[in-house]
């Protein structure tokens, strides 16, 4: 069974402070890792997928890496703002387009 | 490109009535999913279609039910409602149906059903 794991489940940070948002998975056998961002009582905003056969992507300020065997990835926001607060959900691609979904890091950056 | 649009955005219904959400995908997708979220257990996934056809289901009762269209349009029923389908409700789309690597995958904004 698909088990995706999010620790800590809040955190806060003053602003311009690094974020660094974990997410373990079980199935080694994952397509794919994709995060996510949902702002209260939103839909989610997909922010970056990682193929299975890539170490990690950036887009902007963000950095997510992947490593099957010990079954993470690791989200990096550079230099924090307020506008960043939010909570960021990852989940694990499996066949069939499931989506397996960690319980997420509520995130509160403070100016 | 327009996202992926969801119908109607807000419901409140009673129990024991039945409802239907609609989702249209991003123009071009043909695989549509469902997931409820809660509080209590987070997303959870509902089921897919691709060329009209549920290709994978998630563990809900059969109240919970779902087609797609030609269009790719797809709709999701919920049938004698109970307080605990309460939720928001979420839809995404997707280019490929094969479960491909790089198939990444768009969500809507969401219908919130309130079962009074």
């Amino acid at each position: 069974k698909q088990e995706v794991t999010q620790i800590p489940a809040a955190l806060s940070v003053p602003e311009g402070e690094n974020l660094v948002l974990n997410c373990s998975f079980t199935d080694s056998a994952i397509y794919n890792l994709q995060w996510f961002r949902q702002d209260p009582g939103k839909g989610l905003t997909s922010l970056l997928l990682i193929q299975s056969s890539q170490r990690e992507q950036t887009s902007g300020r963000l950095n997510a890496s992947l490593d099957k065997s010990s079954g993470r990835s690791t989200l990096y926001i550079a230099a924090s703002q307020p506008g960043d607060s939010a909570t960021y959900l990852c989940a694990e691609g499996a066949a069939g387009n499931k989506l397996t979904f960690g319980g997420g890091t509520r995130v509160l950056v403070k100016p | 490109k327009a996202g992926v649009t969801q119908t109607p955005r807000y419901l409140i219904k009673t129990r024991g009535q039945q409802v239907t959400l609609s989702c249209s995908p991003i123009s071009g997708h043909r695989s549509v999913s469902w997931y409820q979220q809660t509080p209590g257990q987070g997303l959870q996934f509902l089921f897919e279609y691709f060329s009209e056809t549920q290709r994978n289901k998630g563990n809900f009762p059969g109240r919970f039910s779902g087609r797609q269209f030609s269009n790719s349009r797809s709709e999701m029923n919920v049938s004698t409602l109970e307080l605990g389908d309460s939720a928001l409700y979420l839809c995404a789309s997707s280019l490929w149906g094969d479960g491909r690597e790089r198939n990444e995958q768009f969500f809507g904004p969401g219908t919130r059903l309130t079962v009074l």
